[in-house]
């Protein structure tokens, strides 16, 4: 699977829109971009993934370069609930016999 | 519904000694996995079992480590001869093993100490 390269650390607003980018400039194109989050003592929660176009769901936008080599996860109304740390994961299809490799993510603290 | 559970939360043990961790999945879903996760770091894979099968197990660190799901559903991982070095959170999570999409869903994790 493509490596990802994420920002150690990012603050935001209460609020205010969250933009937490990724690059996976090595990705195939048969690879899927997907992100997760880890609240404080909790296991990783899905959020969100995509191959190419821009996907919206009910807790966050996946925005996608038309090369595919970098990506933005868009948390619209950022709340101090929203403060974890964000895995962006590239893998090959989403069968279920493909287990997940996280790097180190972005640690995103909402502050009041 | 219920999530994925799994017990203990917390397990303090010696070096040296036997420990096993149990997770639960979500009913009917016929994919498990282990992850172990490290202070700061994001998990890492350990075991993926489809069914009562380990389908890859390419991710146990070595042979003191093992992992059974012998009816399908419960899954407990077996570590023997503790090591300081494995103590971590351990963290099992589940998906329904489905043809296309498949959201692994995540268990509040096991943190083992080994001391």
């Amino acid at each position: 699977d493509a490596k990802t390269t994420q920002p150690t650390s990012m603050d935001c607003a209460e609020g205010r829109a969250a933009n937490l980018p990724c690059n996976h400039s090595t990705i195939s194109g048969n690879e899927y971009v997907y992100w997760y989050r880890q609240i404080h003592s909790q296991g990783p929660q899905y959020i969100i993934h995509g191959l190419k176009n821009n996907e919206t769901n009910e807790m966050a936008s996946l925005i996608i370069t038309e090369d595919r080599k970098s990506s933005t996860l868009i948390l619209p109304h950022a709340t101090l609930r929203d403060t974890a740390v964000y895995y962006c994961i590239v893998r090959v299809s989403y069968n279920a016999g493909n287990m997940l490799t996280f790097g180190g993510g972005t640690r995103l603290m909402v502050k009041p | 519904g219920a999530g994925v559970s799994q017990t203990p939360s917390n397990k303090v043990t010696e070096k040296g000694k036997y420990v096993e961790l149990r997770c639960d999945p979500i009913s009917g879903h016929t994919a498990l996995y282990w992850y172990r996760q490290s202070l700061g770091q994001g998990p890492e894979f350990l075991i993926y079992f489809q069914g009562t099968g380990a389908a890859d197990d390419s991710g146990l660190p070595n042979d003191r480590f093992f992992a059974v799901r012998p009816e399908g559903s419960v899954s407990t991982l077996k570590i023997q001869r503790t090591e300081r070095g494995d103590s971590a959170v351990y963290l099992c999570a589940s998906s329904p093993g489905l043809a296309g999409f498949n959201e692994q869903f995540f268990g509040p994790g096991t943190r083992l100490t080994v001391l």
